[in-house]
Parts: structure tokens; C-alpha cells; sequence
């Protein structure tokens, strides 16, 4: 059971807005820690998406947002596209843990 | 172009031991911080090891005293390896560099973000 909580699933068709949320505690995203997103296309590894919360690396679509607020953080993908068909796994930090880093269960996207 | 290559995965039978090793390209190792991340079958994303610049290493509860991250400057290449392999210990297995990164303002992000991964390797625990 992963320390940072994803639905494990979510869909939309093309050019539909989905969200997938990353809900955490007191002492990971609620105590201040940043929340990274990494994108895994099918075979492939996981690739940065989002960093610090909402800041997108270069070459990453603005069709990719992100946001967070209390305990949760949350990705947006606008204007779906059926290559944006991967898994989604958020990354923090938890004060309660020995863990360097915590990941979400990842959510698996499907364009419908 | 920056890059890492993961090798040394394989089909080991319970209790045994194997080293995985990631080669790094355009970056030199020895001054990032490097880890180690799996994920099983099916299964989300697992820290397991981190070696800072300076040489001190930290575990995952689930692999403390059975894995040993290393790093050989001369080669560019970071290694962990396994001993005493379970069965739950079949994942593939990503090397991945940590850099800090910055807001507009100068602030750090915490924690440290994953920027570059290599394409894994897969090991599989079973008699």
C-alpha cells in the first residue's frame, strides 16, 4: 500500500479534461513537502512531467498542469490525446517515514 | 546526451545474489546523487537505495542489509547489489539521477526531483 493514495484508473476521450489526484497526510504533502509527476508511456520508464507542485520542464505540453492544496496534489491533462495513454505516479516526501522519497500506486490513463 | 544503462538483471533462485549496474553518459555520477527505484509486476513505484555526492548511502526497510549501493568514479557506473533474494524482490529495476530544483524566487524543492531515468532492468526471484 503505497504512502501517497492514486485512483488506480482513470479514462476520458480525445480532447476531454481529466484530473488525477495524489492525497497524502500531515506529515508528507500536507507538512509543505513538493509534489513531482512522472509520466510512464507503455514499456518504457517513468519520465518527468511536473515538478515543484506545477512547474513543467521544458518540452512537457501545457496541456499538463498541476496544482496542490492541503494534504493533496492534483494533475490536469487538457485537450486529450491518445498518446498521453500511460501510467502517472506522484512523488513526495513523508516526515513519519525513513523513506527518501514516496511515490503514489500510479494511476493508468485511458483514452477512450 | 545524458543518459543511463541499466544491465544485469536476470532469473535468480531464491536466496541468491546478483549485482545490477547503471552506466552513466554526459553527466559524471560521482557528483549527483543516484538511486535506486523498482517497481513489481503490476505494482507502483518503490524507493530502495540512494548514494549522495559525498558517499553516504540510505535503504529502503525492505532491502537494509541485504542490498549495498555502490559507485566506481573511474567507470561512471553505479551498482547495487542484492543479497539474500526473496521472491518479492522480482521488479524491474531503474537507476535514476536526483538534482535539486528551483522555484522563480531561488526557493528549493524538497524533495529533490527524479530527472533522469534509465530504461530498467529486470529480475526475477524464483525457484
Amino acid at each position: 500500500q503505497s504512502v501517497l493514495t492514486q485512483p488506480p484508473s482513470v479514462s476520458g476521450t480525445p480532447g476531454q479534461r481529466v484530473t488525477i489526484s495524489c492525497t497524502g497526510s500531515s506529515s508528507s504533502i500536507g507538512a509543505g513537502y513538493d509534489v513531482h509527476w512522472y509520466q510512464q508511456l507503455p514499456g518504457t520508464a517513468p519520465k518527468l512531467l511536473i515538478y515543484g507542485n506545477t512547474d513543467r520542464p521544458s518540452g512537457v505540453p501545457d496541456r499538463f498542469s498541476g496544482s496542490k492544496s492541503g494534504t493533496s496534489a492534483s494533475l490536469a491533462i487538457t485537450g486529450l490525446q491518445a498518446e498521453d495513454e500511460a501510467y502517472y505516479f506522484c512523488q513526495s516526501y513523508d516526515a513519519a517515514l525513513s523513506a527518501h522519497v514516496v511515490f503514489g500506486g500510479g494511476t493508468k490513463l485511458t483514452v477512450l | 546526451e545524458v543518459q543511463l544503462v541499466e544491465s544485469g538483471g536476470g532469473l535468480i533462485q531464491p536466496g541468491g545474489s546478483q549485482r545490477l549496474s547503471c552506466e552513466a553518459s554526459g553527466f559524471i555520477v560521482s557528483n549527483n546523487y543516484m538511486n535506486w527505484v523498482r517497481q513489481a509486476p503490476g505494482k507502483g513505484l518503490e524507493w530502495v537505495s540512494v548514494i549522495y555526492s559525498g558517499g553516504t548511502t540510505y535503504y529502503a526497510d525492505s532491502v537494509k542489509g541485504r542490498f549495498t549501493i555502490s559507485r566506481d568514479n573511474s567507470k561512471n557506473t553505479l551498482y547495487l547489489q542484492m543479497d539474500s533474494l526473496r521472491v518479492e524482490d522480482t521488479a524491474v529495476y531503474y537507476c535514476a539521477r536526483e538534482g535539486p530544483y528551483y522555484d522563480r524566487s531561488g526557493h528549493q524543492f524538497a524533495p529533490d526531483v527524479f530527472d533522469v531515468w534509465g530504461q530498467g532492468t529486470t529480475v526475477t526471484v524464483s525457484s
